[in-house]
């Protein structure tokens, strides 16, 4: 059974670095067709990807935010790790975990996401 | 980065009706398009990969269409349980992951 769980603050400052992980089950970060992705989605607006991590440590990202993103994983303990740098009030969202099979393409399975508030 | 774009962004329609949602791809897609079913408060579920493929366990009532830059996802029958926000997504690999902005359908 293929699970993917979001953790992290709920509450960060503006300019601070947000760092959330996701720690999947009932499949391996080693699977060469499984990606994981961070997409987040503010009420109203459709998802946004964020990036994505292959299995052989390629990485994605945004083009608008690549700038403030860092994706990273470690395998042994299932997990994905997204950094967000200066931290702003506007990103305020729900931030989701997906996994995508590659073949074919299609975020098969998500988290349940969690809502992050930048706020002072 | 591709755009992509949806219409309509609402749609009114009753239960037993046939609807459809385009999208729309700024750049040739061939066939790297999903849609997904997102209901209040949930993560979006997946309907439709590789443009017209069904995924397992949804009901054949859903059916998608299309390729290279004009999609369309269609619901042949309305259920209750259809009324919810639609999403396209593409993937390219130069440029990333985009979804569609929504197509909400109310009852």
């Amino acid at each position: 059974q293929v699970t993917l769980k979001e953790s992290g603050p709920v509450l960060v400052k503006p300019t601070e670095t947000l760092t959330l992980t996701c720690t999947v089950s009932g499949f391996s970060l080693r699977t060469a067709r499984m990606v994981v992705s961070w997409i987040r989605q503010t009420p109203g607006q459709a998802p946004e990807w964020l990036a994505h991590i292959f299995s052989n440590d390629e990485k994605a990202y945004s083009t608008s935010l690549k700038n403030r993103l860092s994706i990273s994983k470690d395998i042994g303990t299932g997990q994905v790790v997204l950094t967000m740098t200066n931290m702003d009030p506007v990103d305020t969202a729900t931030y989701y975990c997906a996994r995508m099979d590659m073949a074919p393409i299609k975020f098969d399975f998500w988290g349940q996401g969690m809502l992050v508030t930048v706020s002072s | 980065d591709i755009q992509m774009t949806q219409s309509p962004s609402t749609l009114s329609a009753s239960v037993g009706d046939r609807v459809t949602i385009t999208c729309r791809a700024s750049q040739n897609i061939n066939n790297w398009l999903a849609w997904y079913q997102q209901k209040p408060g949930k993560a979006p579920k997946v309907l439709i990969y590789k443009a017209s493929s069904l995924e397992s366990g949804v009901p054949s009532r859903f059916s998608g269409s299309g390729s290279g830059t004009e999609f369309t996802l269609t619901i042949s029958s309305l259920q209750l349980d259809d009324f919810a926000t639609y999403y396209c997504q593409q993937y390219n690999s130069y440029s990333g992951i985009t979804f569609g902005q929504g197509t909400r359908l109310d009852i």
